[in-house]
């Protein structure tokens, strides 16, 4: 299974840009990557996700490295509401049956402070 | 209408009862998906629906049974559960099995069995 790797937590001063890193050596051509959060007590929430170059939205930044074994996210003003859990997902084949899944990793707890 | 709505959003049951978890979409989308979250843990794939079919089930315990009655429906039958099956369930929907974009969650049932 292609996995990531993140930090398992981070700290960011409000309204300063914050970047997540997400390690995934073993990933493969096909997988895309995901980017979700999760507030507390809520169901996590799409971000951002991409397959081989940057990608923006009204949310965030996506910037994937050359060889796609590592990404970044980028929030570009942190505030208050941003503080949740990020994960860093790969879609992957499930088994050749012609579906895909999302398995998320531990992922990171990112702190804003006022 | 860009909502997962799931229903109960709170369950306590014994482990002799037999319940249901009730997840609801109009997004028009063709795949479904039951997680499973304990308490600080990332979100654990449990049954995924394509096309109202059963195409992936991560070996779960027959004491859950999941059904899709049409496309915009997904139930998770309980029965004869353990105190250890207590946690968030979460179920999400996408366009397509190819998840290509983005899967839309519902905040979750949080089911505590005694």
């Amino acid at each position: 299974d292609a996995k990531t790797t993140q930090p398992n937590s981070m700290e960011s001063n409000e309204e300063e840009p914050v970047h997540l890193p997400c390690n995934h050596s073993t990933i493969s051509g096909t997988d895309y990557i995901h980017w979700y959060r999760q507030l507390p007590s809520q169901g996590p929430e799409y971000v951002i996700h991409g397959l081989t170059s940057n990608v923006n939205n009204r949310m965030a930044s996506l910037a994937i490295a050359e060889d796609r074994k590592s990404s970044t996210l980028i929030l570009h003003r942190a505030t208050l509401r941003d503080a949740a859990v990020y994960y860093c997902i790969l879609r992957v084949t499930y088994s050749g049956a012609g579906s895909y899944q999302l398995t998320f990793g531990k992922g990171t707890k990112l702190s804003v402070i006022p | 209408d860009t909502e997962v709505t799931q229903t109960p959003k709170h369950l306590v049951m014994g482990m002799t009862n037999k319940k249901s978890l009730k997840c609801e979409q109009h997004m028009g989308h063709r795949a479904m998906y039951w997680y499973k979250q304990k308490a600080k843990k990332p979100p654990e794939l449990m049954f995924v629906y394509s096309y109202e079919k059963l195409s992936i089930n991560e070996s779960v315990p027959s004491r859950f049974s999941p059904e899709c009655p049409n496309s915009s429906l997904l139930n998770l039958h309980l029965h004869a559960l353990q105190p250890e099956d207590s946690a968030l369930y979460l179920c999400a929907s996408s366009q397509d099995s190819f998840l290509a974009g983005e899967l839309f969650f519902g905040e979750g049932s949080r089911l505590t069995v005694l």
